[in-house]
């Protein structure tokens, strides 16, 4: 059975901190992705990641694929209050029907 | 943009009841998901299907159907509605390979009294 751990489940942070939440599996993955969701609202899609090594950046998140394409990691600089919510990490490939391996997600809360 | 919607956001039922969750796409994508996600449980699956007509059983089907009778559409059955599927239920959908980025609704929070 393929997993995804994500850490740390919870993150509680001042503004303008820096942070780094990670996702690990023993299982290679063909992508990753990463979602973030607000509360009462569906999980949207911030970023995918195809290739081992690769580097995303969105603003201040920047996101890394392992280059066994078996991790990844998520790295917000300067959080701010918007950054709030539920972070997600989901690999896919495992099958040709499109499903996805979840992580159990990562709450983060920046305060003011 | 890719549009998913769901029929309902906030949603009371009895115990007992019958209880359609609807989900419609507009991409055109061939493979739609329905999950719950409970504090502290994450996102599970409870059935996927990957053409019209054609369905799987995720990790959660029990008390659960599904349809798909057009490719847009997908529909999460609850054939008798119990207090322990009061739940935050999501659709999602995608194109697959080859970056299987899913694509999700805004969520129908169930709860059954």
């Amino acid at each position: 059975t393929q997993l995804l751990e994500q850490s740390p489940q919870f993150l509680s942070i001042q503004e303008g901190e820096n942070l780094t939440v990670y996702c690990n599996s023993s299982s290679v993955f063909s992508s990753l992705q990463w979602y973030r969701q607000e509360p009462g609202e569906g999980p949207v899609l911030l970023v995918t990641v195809v290739t081992g090594g690769e580097v995303k950046k969105l603003k201040r998140l920047t996101f890394q694929f392992g280059d066994a394409r078996k991790d990844s990691s998520l790295h917000i600089t300067a959080a701010q209050p918007g950054d709030t919510g539920l972070y997600l990490c989901a690999g896919g490939g495992s099958s040709n029907t499109g499903k996805l391996i979840f992580g159990q997600g990562t709450t983060l809360q920046v305060k003011p | 943009d890719v549009k998913v919607t769901q029929s309902s956001r906030y949603l009371v039922k009895r115990t007992g009841e019958k209880v359609f969750l609807e989900c419609v796409q507009d991409m055109d994508h061939e493979n739609m998901f329905w999950y719950r996600q409970d504090p502290g449980l994450g996102l599970r699956l409870i059935y996927f299907s990957y053409d019209v007509k054609m369905k799987e059983k995720g990790d959660i089907p029990e008390g659960y159907s599904v349809s798909r009778e057009k490719k847009e559409r997908f529909s999460l059955i609850l054939e008798s509605a119990s207090t322990n599927q009061t739940s935050m239920y999501l659709c999602a959908s995608t194109l697959g390979s080859p970056s299987y980025e899913q694509y999700f609704g805004p969520g129908t929070r169930l709860t059954v009294t």
